[in-house]
């Protein structure tokens, strides 16, 4: 079946580290990739997007790269602030469209200290 | 712009009760899904409404019943709680047009079961 598997949690980083938070998928055919991020007490935001092999989502410095060859969308930042601390779920949907359901990840929480 | 609007924000109830949690979409988006957010996991799929209809269905037992209605908004029912209920549910609309890929999350409902 269709899954997402997560580096476990916590990754606590200083600040101005570089992250990367490791997530690989297990899907037929060609699903889109997302990043969320959950900070606390609230609920999810989409932090960014890829729709087919290659392509690289970006948004506020975070960025991702969809890898059919090894079938991963790891997330990485170059320099991770205070702010960045959350958790953050990687997820695919199967479907084009609105009609997919999303499958997540079990997320990994990042912690970054000044 | 109102984003998607959950209620209530936290809700405590008696195993063996019945709860109705409600979701009111983002302003031009038709499709609402339902998620199970357990403490430290990642959210699961429970089901999909659109045009008053469920469209589709995750693994979740018949205790957990839907409703949409003509303007959008939707209900999740749970019948009989047991402990294993009490979790984050999460409200996420989508729309046909604009960004197809993107699905706008609601803070959730915090349900704990005793």
């Amino acid at each position: 079946g269709n899954s997402v598997t997560q580096m476990e949690g916590p990754v606590t980083l200083s600040e101005e580290a570089f992250l990367t938070i490791n997530c690989t998928y297990t899907a037929t055919g060609y699903p889109s990739l997302f990043w969320y991020v959950q900070y606390p007490g609230e609920g999810l935001q989409l932090l960014l997007k890829a729709t087919k092999a290659d392509d690289k989502g970006s948004n506020k410095g975070f960025e991702a790269t969809y890898r059919k060859e090894t079938t991963s969308f790891h997330l990485e930042k170059g320099s991770v602030q205070v702010s960045d601390s959350a958790v953050y779920f990687c997820a695919l949907r199967r479907s084009s469209g609105n009609t997919g359901k999303l499958i997540f990840g079990q997320g990994t929480t990042l912690q970054v200290k000044p | 712009d109102a984003g998607v609007t959950q209620s209530p924000t936290h809700l405590i109830k008696t195993r063996g009760q019945q709860v109705t949690l409600r979701c009111s979409p983002k302003s031009g988006h038709d499709t609402v899904s339902w998620y199970q957010q357990a403490l430290g996991q990642g959210p699961q799929f429970i089901f999909q409404y659109y045009e008053e209809e469920e469209r589709q269905r995750g693994n979740f037992p018949d205790r957990f019943s839907g409703h949409q209605f003509p303007n959008y908004s939707s209900e999740l029912n749970v019948n009989a709680l047991l402990l294993g209920d009490s979790a984050l549910y999460l409200c996420a609309s989508s729309g046909t047009g604009g960004d197809i890929y993107g699905y706008t999350f609601g803070s959730g409902t915090r349900l704990t079961v005793v």
